[in-house]
């Protein structure tokens, strides 16, 4: 089976702090994404690598940086974090650009006081 | 980016019944997938769809691809408490594009 892994289910952090959302993928796969949910708005796309290295902003990707240093792990940064990116943070990966199988993990739960 | 209309937003029903939802777009997709997600945990797919008119059942639930490319539907028949959970849509064109519903949240009453 897939396995996605974050490191955290819930962090807290203050206003201003710098936080690292860590993800790690076990299958090798190309593609990795950062996805945030909020309630009544679904998912939206924040970042996504299809590479070591390699990076395409999403929909959302203003407050945020990824690095991609190694193919199995994507990490999500809010350099200064802010009480309105206070959600849930979903990591996921996909085979190749040819998939439509996106895996996810559990999720981490930020809270930013 | 692009949001898909998925309704109803949630969902009250007793054990037994039947669950239908759907989602609708502006646009056409390539590929219609369905995932739940129980509560504390990540989506998980349940059923993915690549043709128009495509009807596809897994075990209690069954999809299907709109002709028009631009809506989904998702039954699940015979509900038990385990299909507690919220159900999301998404249309998938192209590799990284996936677009989804704001999902409908079910809750079945034993």
């Amino acid at each position: 089976d897939v396995k996605v892994t974050q490191s955290s289910r819930y962090l807290v952090k203050r206003t201003g702090e710098k936080v690292f959302l860590e993800c790690v993928q076990d299958m090798d796969h190309e593609n990795m994404f950062w996805y945030r949910q909020d309630p009544g708005l679904g998912l939206r796309l924040i970042y996504f690598s299809y590479d070591v290295k390699m990076k395409e902003k999403g929909d959302i990707p203003e407050g945020y940086s990824v690095s991609r240093e190694k193919k199995e792990r994507f990490s999500l940064i809010l350099e200064s974090a802010s009480t309105n990116q206070t959600s849930m943070y979903l990591c996921a990966s996909m085979r190749g650009l040819w998939d439509e199988k996106l895996f996810f993990g559990s999720g981490t739960q930020l809270s930013v006081l | 980016g692009q949001q898909l209309n998925q309704s109803p937003q949630s969902m009250f029903i007793q054990e037994g019944e039947d669950v239908s939802m759907n989602c609708t777009s502006s646009s056409i997709f390539n590929t219609w997938l369905w995932y739940k997600q129980d509560p504390g945990e990540g989506p998980v797919l349940l059923i993915a769809l690549y043709k128009a008119g495509e009807l596809t059942s897994n075990g209690r639930l069954t999809a299907q691809f709109g002709i028009t490319r631009k809506d989904s539907f998702l039954n699940i028949s015979a509900s038990i408490p385990s299909d507690v959970g919220i159900y999301f849509c998404a249309g998938q064109n192209t590799g990284n594009q996936f677009y989804f519903g704001t999902g409908t949240s079910l809750t079945v009453i034993p």
